[in-house]
């Protein structure tokens, strides 16, 4: 079983629609990142929370930490095709090196 | 910066042979990691490096092997390949804590057979 479960497993919107992907668990971490990643490339990281209740925003992404630190969003306004992906979302643990993914969200952007 | 490099990018096997993937980096991190990515399964560590001559494992360890003589260079050693090994292979590297930005090469699409 994944320490993070992400849902839902996969997302068709149309272009201008807006989305969520999330990201929970039954453990508190000490930070979580989300990262995007491309068929055929590595995934790249888009932000790191760390405080319960952090709310960051990127352009049109908006993420939030939860406020226990076992959960944590992922928000697309206005989705467009170029935000095609999937989605993961990754945490550790306090005094852990060790980074702990979730299973992917793959969001499909339509034109 | 070349950032993290992986060779190969496609590898056949046959069961029980060995075979090292080699990944690099250019950033004088000191944290290295080897994930293998499967569908639905997300990224599972293999190992990881916390500086040169320190390695540890990670959450599915067995049947491979790793190194760190060097800063740059953390190659993934597989012993006897099984199909079970058949997977996407990630290097990544960052500067140490888990709040940095880690950076992941391109991958190594491996095949067992």
């Amino acid at each position: 079983t994944q320490l993070l479960e992400q849902s839902p497993q996969f997302l068709s919107i149309q272009e201008g629609e807006n989305l969520t992907v999330y990201c929970n668990s039954s453990s508190v971490f000490s930070s979580l990142q989300w990262y995007r990643q491309e068929p055929g490339e590595g995934p790249v990281l888009l932000v790191t929370v760390v405080t319960g209740g952090e709310v960051k925003k990127l352009k049109r992404l908006t993420f939030q930490f939860g406020d226990a630190r076992k959960d944590s969003s992922l928000h697309i306004t206005a989705a467009q095709p170029g935000d095609t992906g999937l989605y993961l979302c990754a945490g550790a643990k306090s005094n852990d090196y060790k980074l702990s993914f979730g299973a992917g969200t793959t969001v499909t952007v339509r034109a | 910066n070349a950032g993290v490099t992986q060779t190969p990018k496609f590898q056949v096997l046959k069961t029980g042979q060995s075979m090292t993937l080699q990944c690099a980096q250019d950033m004088n991190h000191e944290y290295m990691s080897w994930y293998r990515q499967d569908p639905g399964m997300g990224l599972r560590l293999i190992h990881y490096s916390v500086g040169a001559g320190i390695t540890d494992q990670g959450e599915v360890p067995n049947g491979y092997n790793v190194s760190r003589s060097t800063t740059e260079d953390f190659p993934l050693r597989l012993l006897s390949a099984a199909p079970s090994q058949t997977s996407v292979y990630f290097c990544a590297s960052r500067v140490q804590g888990s709040t940095d930005t880690q950076y992941f090469g391109p991958g190594t699409r491996l095949t067992v057979l």
